[in-house]
């Protein structure tokens, strides 16, 4: 059973550039969820998706969006880019639709912004 | 607001010891805790969880601990191997329905196993 791909692995972007980052969520699981992980502020939750509605967002300005297909697959776009946007992107995964069950987090997204 | 909290950022601990993380949460709605295992550069593995109706839950090594009055959960690793050298993350759920999934995570605890 295939788990939660995140493409690309690694990206380096320039200040003021957009990044469009990928999430295929396991088989079968419409709930898609993402979040940011940097040194200083931990994982912090940006939002989720559940057929293909946003029903949660954190606490991040509006130049993070996302948005979900049909099969579940999700896209999250930065534009814009700071520097502080230098950050381990993390999506997840749930086949349940609320509580956190089952929840499967891909490898990442290393977003590097120069 | 930091409504979860791991208030050590580290512990060594020597090879098959017992390592005990500590997680504190201050939202009264959560009902559902994880416990997250992380390398660099890798997602966090799910390694345990416990509902709120329980205070207790086992998995092998691992045994969680939840005293829902104090607010508080503790992680439980025996014995403690080199290979459990990582993050841990405490993450909290509340399972409304409308509330739909997110994770509150605490900061983390790097965990060292020395041989």
């Amino acid at each position: 059973k295939a788990g939660v791909t995140q493409t690309p692995r690694y990206l380096i972007k320039t200040r003021g550039q957009q990044v469009t980052l990928s999430c295929s969520p396991i088989s079968g699981h419409r709930s898609v969820s993402w979040y940011q992980q940097t040194p200083g502020q931990g994982l912090q939750f940006l939002f989720e998706y559940f057929s293909e509605t946003q029903r949660n967002k954190g606490n991040f300005p509006g130049r993070f969006s996302g948005r979900q297909f049909s099969n579940s697959r999700s896209e999250m776009n930065v534009s814009t880019l700071e520097l502080g946007d230098s950050a381990l992107y993390l999506c997840a995964s749930s086949f349940s639709p609320t509580g956190g069950y089952g929840y499967t987090f891909g490898s990442g997204t290393r977003l590097t912004v120069v | 607001d930091q409504q979860v909290k791991q208030n050590s950022p580290s512990l060594s601990v020597q090879e098959g010891r017992i390592s005990i993380l500590n997680c504190d949460y201050t939202n009264s709605m959560f009902d559902y805790f994880l416990w997250y295992k992380k390398y660099p550069a890798e997602g966090p593995t799910f390694l345990i969880s416990i509902s709120s109706i329980k205070d207790k839950n086992e998995d092998g090594r691992f045994t969680v601990f939840l005293n829902k009055s104090a607010k508080h959960l503790s992680l439980h690793i025996v014995p403690s191997q080199p290979g459990d050298s990582a993050v841990y993350f405490c993450a909290a759920s509340a399972r409304i329905k409308a509330a739909g999934n997110k994770l509150t995570f605490g900061g983390g605890t790097r965990v060292l196993v020395k041989p």
